[in-house]
């Protein structure tokens, strides 16, 4: 069975800080794929990166920067120098073959970026 | 249109009452995928389509509930009888690529409340 886990519920930091939003993930497939979603308050996700198993190259994207290792079956991103509109709620998900089609999402990490 | 367009985006019913909730995905995209998020969770899967065939409905909850998108584009998922524990935000995406992984587009929802 797949499964994601994002521990931290909520989290809440100062303009500018850096801040580091955990998922760990679980499948018995050796193929598979993760995403990080976000969610604005308006409600609707939206697609932030897309990771293959066999691509643990961190990938970092202006102040975006995600850090996959398959050794702790984690998924992490970081936000650099964090401003106000990042706040919305994070959410982690995989896609594994054995339930090809079905994205399973952690319970999404809330985070509160104040001036 | 430009995004995934659902409506209605707020509905009230009655216990007992049926619904239908419908979704327009972006033009082009094969794979229409429908999500259940309640309240501070991350979305939990219903059922999906490629075209017009529904290839996984494991998530549906009851057989209260059953989606069709009969020409391969707008979709309506139809809740029977409704119950309180129905309650939720209804989440449409649809997806471009006929493979498994593809990054999910999602509407702003139809939030559900029954009374």
């Amino acid at each position: 069975a797949q499964k994601v886990t994002q521990a931290q519920t909520e989290i809440s930091v100062v303009e500018k800080e850096d801040v580091t939003l955990d998922c760990v993930y679980e499948t018995r497939d050796t193929t598979y794929y993760l995403f990080w979603y976000k969610q604005p308050p308006s409600g609707e996700l939206v697609f932030l990166i897309r990771r293959n198993s066999f691509d643990e190259q961190n990938e970092i994207s202006g102040r975006y920067s995600w850090n996959f290792q398959k050794s702790t079956s984690s998924f992490n991103f970081t936000i650099t120098a964090s401003q106000v509109v990042d706040s919305a709620v994070y959410f982690c998900a995989l896609i594994d073959n054995t339930n090809a089609g079905k994205s399973t999402f952690g319970d999404g990490t809330t985070l509160t970026v104040k001036p | 249109g430009a995004g995934v367009s659902q409506s209605p985006r707020y509905k009230v019913a009655k216990r007992g009452q049926d619904v239908a909730l419908r979704c327009d995905p972006i033009s082009g995209h094969v794979s229409l995928f429908w999500y259940q998020q309640a309240l501070g969770q991350g979305p939990e899967f219903l059922t999906y389509f490629q075209n017009e065939a529904q290839l996984d409905k494991s998530g549906l909850p009851s057989d209260r509930f059953f989606a069709e998108r009969p020409e391969g584009s707008v979709s309506t998922l139809k809740i029977q009888r409704t119950q309180q524990e129905d309650s939720a935000v209804y989440l449409c995406a649809s997806s471009l690529p006929t493979g498994r992984a593809g990054e999910l587009f999602f509407g702003e929802g139809s939030r559900l409340t029954v009374l």
